[in-house]
This record gives structure tokens, C-alpha cells and sequence, in this order.
């Protein structure tokens, strides 16, 4: 069965520092991974994807993330945060064997707080 | 131009009522989908239809029923509302049904059952 995990409730970073928001994940055929924005009462916000090909993917808003399938992880990065950026973020996988009926799973969300 | 809308955005009512969410996507996607966030922000599907076929039901009482009546409109009617209910429901669109397809939702609607 397929799953990720976010292991961080909330990440703090100052504002102008570098984030990384965590996500590992676990499927048996091959994983298609998601990132995911959702600001205070408002639905979700695609940032990104990974499919195939480049491990680093860039994303909106300046996001980006690195897939890396030894340690099945797909952590997102800015190199730069900003006040705007806090929110709370979520990793999602999709398993790749299976077909249509293959669910996209979320992680639990990590709450990232950028202080200014 | 809101590519997935749902209506209402907002709906408190008692328990034991019947109501209905609805969405629209005008995105020309084949795929839609309800997805479930409950008070912990954790998200769940609960319905996919593909060409206005259902392909994934989760384990969701039968309480809840989606409708499909094209491809644009996907609405979720949920009878005899209970308090467990209270959640925030997301519609969402995807081109098609494969894995690789991104998910785009839409606002959301907060459901409050009292």
C-alpha cells in the first residue's frame, strides 16, 4: 500500500533563510509525487510535481524539490523564504502501478511559520 | 475565471438534514473527485468519477451519495447529517484518471453539522 509521511507538524524559519519542508514515501510500483499550499481557509494550491526525468523539480512561487529515490524522499525547498510563504504544505504520492483507480494519498501537512 | 467552483462555500445545519455540494469545473477535465478534510487538516478521498463513470468509492457511509450528471458537474448529496460530518469538503479535477495527472481543487465548502 502506498503512503507518505510528512514528519514535521511545523517547521519556523526566519524570513530570507532557506526552507525545507520534509516528505518521504513509500509505493510499490513508481511514485508520482505532489507538493501541495493550503493558506487559512482557502483549498489547495498545486506548487509542483515530479513524474520522471530530473531529480529537481521547480515549482510556483520559487518551491522547489528533489527526488530522491534511495532514500524515497521528495523534500521541498526555497532558497529564500518569505512571510507570505507560511501556510500549511502537503506531500502527496500516486502510485504509478495500478491505473486510474490508484488513489492520490496525502501526508498529514507540516505547518511552515516564517517569521519575519 | 474559477477553474473549480463549489457551492456553498459555507453551510451550517442540524442533524438529521439532508444537503447538497455542489462543484464545476471548466477545465474540459474527464476526471473529478471529493476529497474529505477533517479537523486535524487531514485529507481523504472520497469519490472519483472518470467520463462521469464512478472508479474509486472509499469505505464513506452510504449516507453520502455522489452525482455525476456530466462531465463538468460532480455534486455530493449526504442524508441524515451527523456531527461526525462537520468537515471541510474539496471538490477536484484532473485531466484524466492516470497517475501522473495534477489534481487541481477547489475552495473548499464548511460543512458544520449542530
Amino acid at each position: 500500500a502506498q503512503s507518505v509521511a510528512q514528519p514535521e507538524d511545523q517547521v519556523n524559519v526566519a524570513e530570507g533563510n532557506p526552507l525545507t519542508v520534509k516528505c518521504t514515501y513509500s509505493v510499490s510500483g513508481n511514485p508520482y509525487l505532489f507538493w501541495y499550499v493550503q493558506y487559512p481557509n482557502r483549498g489547495l494550491q498545486f506548487l509542483l510535481k515530479y513524474i520522471t526525468g530530473d531529480n529537481l523539480v521547480k515549482g510556483s512561487y520559487g518551491f522547489e524539490a528533489e527526488f530522491n529515490k534511495s532514500q524515497t524522499s521528495f523534500h521541498l525547498k526555497k532558497p529564500s523564504a518569505l512571510v507570505s510563504d507560511s501556510a500549511l504544505y502537503f506531500c502527496a504520492v500516486r502510485d504509478g502501478k495500478g491505473g486510474a483507480t490508484n488513489k492520490l494519498i496525502f501526508g498529514t501537512g507540516t505547518l511552515l511559520a516564517v517569521q519575519p | 475565471d474559477t477553474a473549480v467552483s463549489q457551492t456553498p462555500k459555507y453551510l451550517v445545519t442540524q442533524m438529521g438534514n439532508d444537503k447538497s455540494i455542489k462543484c464545476e469545473q471548466n477545465l474540459g477535465h474527464d476526471t473529478m473527485y471529493w476529497y474529505k478534510q477533517d479537523s486535524k487538516k487531514f485529507l481523504k478521498i472520497m469519490f472519483s468519477y472518470n467520463n462521469k463513470e464512478l472508479i474509486i468509492n472509499e469505505t464513506v457511509p452510504n449516507r453520502f451519495s455522489p452525482k455525476s450528471p456530466d462531465k463538468a458537474h460532480l455534486n455530493l448529496h449526504i442524508n441524515s447529517l451527523e456531527l461526525g460530518d462537520s468537515a471541510v469538503y474539496f471538490c477536484a479535477s484532473s485531466q484524466s484518471a492516470g497517475a501522473g495527472n495534477t489534481i487541481y481543487f477547489g475552495e473548499g465548502s464548511w460543512l458544520t453539522v449542530v
